[in-house]
């Protein structure tokens, strides 16, 4: 069955710092990628979709990564303040229509 | 401001009764989703609706019931029959096709008394 791994374990770093996130899926290829950021009790928000047929997108301090040889995405923030500290979560195109498949997300902490 | 309204935002459930959470966006969105998310896990999908009068079972959808009689709204139902219900609900809305990405109410989060 598909499978998304997010880091488990939250990611500290100093701020000013680049933060890179992983995203791994496995016994699939999806034709597409979602990054969202979740914070404390609140429903995530959408930031960055990149399809398999591109390398990298980037939005501001954003840049996300599809290696469809490694099935793996990564997520990175560039001079990253206090203000990113959040939940990331990874979610690859599902198996059928209207679906996405969800990473269980990685916890950024951005230490001042 | 357009977006996506959950309401209540905190919920007890007794015994044996039914609970409904709501939901009602202004995006003009045809897709809506019910999402579950416990602790450690991602976001699993209970029902979700293409368009008005029609709605797919996701993958947990036991236990669960929803309709779809107007685009802005999309109820679920937690039964009795749902034995483990505690759990953070978000529900969300996108337009036409899954590559759209999804814009999501600040949930419920519903507790067994």
């Amino acid at each position: 069955s598909q499978k998304i791994e997010q880091n488990s374990e939250a990611l500290n770093i100093q701020e000013g710092k680049t933060a890179t996130l992983t995203c791994n899926y496995t016994n699939y290829s999806p034709a597409y990628l979602q990054w969202y950021r979740q914070d404390p009790g609140r429903g995530p928000v959408f930031l960055l979709l990149i399809r398999e047929n591109e390398k990298e997108k980037r939005k501001e301090r954003l840049k996300v990564t599809f290696d469809t040889t490694l099935k793996q995405s990564l997520f990175h923030i560039t001079a990253s303040q206090p203000a990113d500290s959040a939940t990331y979560l990874c979610a690859p195109e599902g198996r059928s229509n209207y679906q996405l498949i969800w990473g269980a997300g990685t916890k950024l902490i951005i230490k001042p | 401001d357009g977006g996506i309204t959950q309401s209540p935002k905190y919920l007890f459930r007794k015994e044996g009764q039914n609970v409904t959470l709501s939901c009602e966006q202004n995006l003009n969105h045809d897709a809506m989703y019910w999402y579950r998310q416990d602790p450690g896990q991602g976001l699993r999908l209970i029902y979700y609706s293409q368009i008005v009068n029609d709605f797919q079972k996701g993958d947990i959808a036991e236990g669960y019931s929803v309709s779809r009689e107007k685009k802005e709204s999309f109820p679920l139902t937690v039964t009795s029959a749902q034995k483990n219900p505690t759990a953070f609900y978000l529900c969300a809305s996108s337009s036409q096709g899954s590559i759209q990405p999804q814009h999501f109410g600040d949930g419920t989060r519903l507790s067994i008394l």
